[in-house]
């Protein structure tokens, strides 16, 4: 059980265009998902905390403009990068945890790899 | 400066090798998680400690909080080349409120190879 299912799982867009990313727990509900950006050979930096039904809350210096976030049911999260430039290139990966059970790991998406080019 | 600092960053072991992997907070840990990760891949979990001096074992990794909760070892014993993988601990750095919302901190990973 917990399945957290992302896609696509590579992704290859042109400088200037807009990628966005599902994350979807596939066998429980998730009120909360997490965003995570992960560079080659460092750790996973949150970028963002998705609440379904209201606005995400960002870490501090992510632009919230440029990395949109929808989680408009207890199953789907989207992310969106907008009008993306090479530096955005970057593994993203999603996590959820369980509705209602604090004390519970969180469950990860395989990610998804984002090349622009 | 990191909040969760992982050590050794890398490590290389003979296989049938013992090896131990650090994880260390300035802070109180409220739940400490440790995960694997292929390259490229998602992370997958392999187990949660919460309580100070909690260990748990599964198979031949083993994992300890001390009694402070502030620094936790995963311990492999008998390595083989499947243990191979990027080792990350995460974290809880705050209690479980309503403005808690669970997210966790990660160290920067460990990069184990295991050699045949």
């Amino acid at each position: 059980g917990a399945v957290v299912s992302q896609h696509p799982s590579w992704v290859i867009c042109k400088s200037g265009t807009s990628v966005k990313i599902e994350c979807r727990s596939l066998d429980f509900q998730a009120t909360t998902m997490f965003w995570y950006r992960q560079f080659p050979k460092q750790s996973l930096m949150l970028m963002a905390t998705s609440n379904e039904g209201s606005k995400a809350t960002y870490e501090q210096g992510v632009e919230k403009d440029k990395f949109l976030i929808n989680h408009a049911s207890l199953t789907l999260s989207t992310l969106t990068v907008t009008s993306a430039h090479p530096e955005d290139s970057s593994f993203y990966i999603c996590s959820a945890r369980t509705t209602g059970t604090y004390n519970s790991p969180l469950h990860f998406g395989n990610g998804t790899r984002l090349t622009v080019t | 400066s990191q909040e969760l600092e992982q050590s050794p960053q890398s490590l290389i072991v003979q296989e049938g090798k013992n090896l131990t992997i650090n994880c260390t907070s300035s802070k109180t840990l409220y739940g400490l998680y440790w995960y694997k990760q292929k390259y490229g891949e998602g992370l997958i979990f392999l187990m949660m400690l919460q309580k100070g001096g909690e260990e748990k074992s599964h198979e031949k990794i083993t994992a300890k909080l001390d009694e402070k909760k502030q620094q936790s070892s995963l311990h492999i014993t008998a390595s083989q080349p499947s243990h191979a993988g990027i080792y990350l601990c995460g974290a809880d750095i705050a209690p479980r409120s309503s403005s808690n919302t669970g997210k966790l901190i990660f160290g920067q990973g460990t990069t184990l190879q295991v050699k045949p």
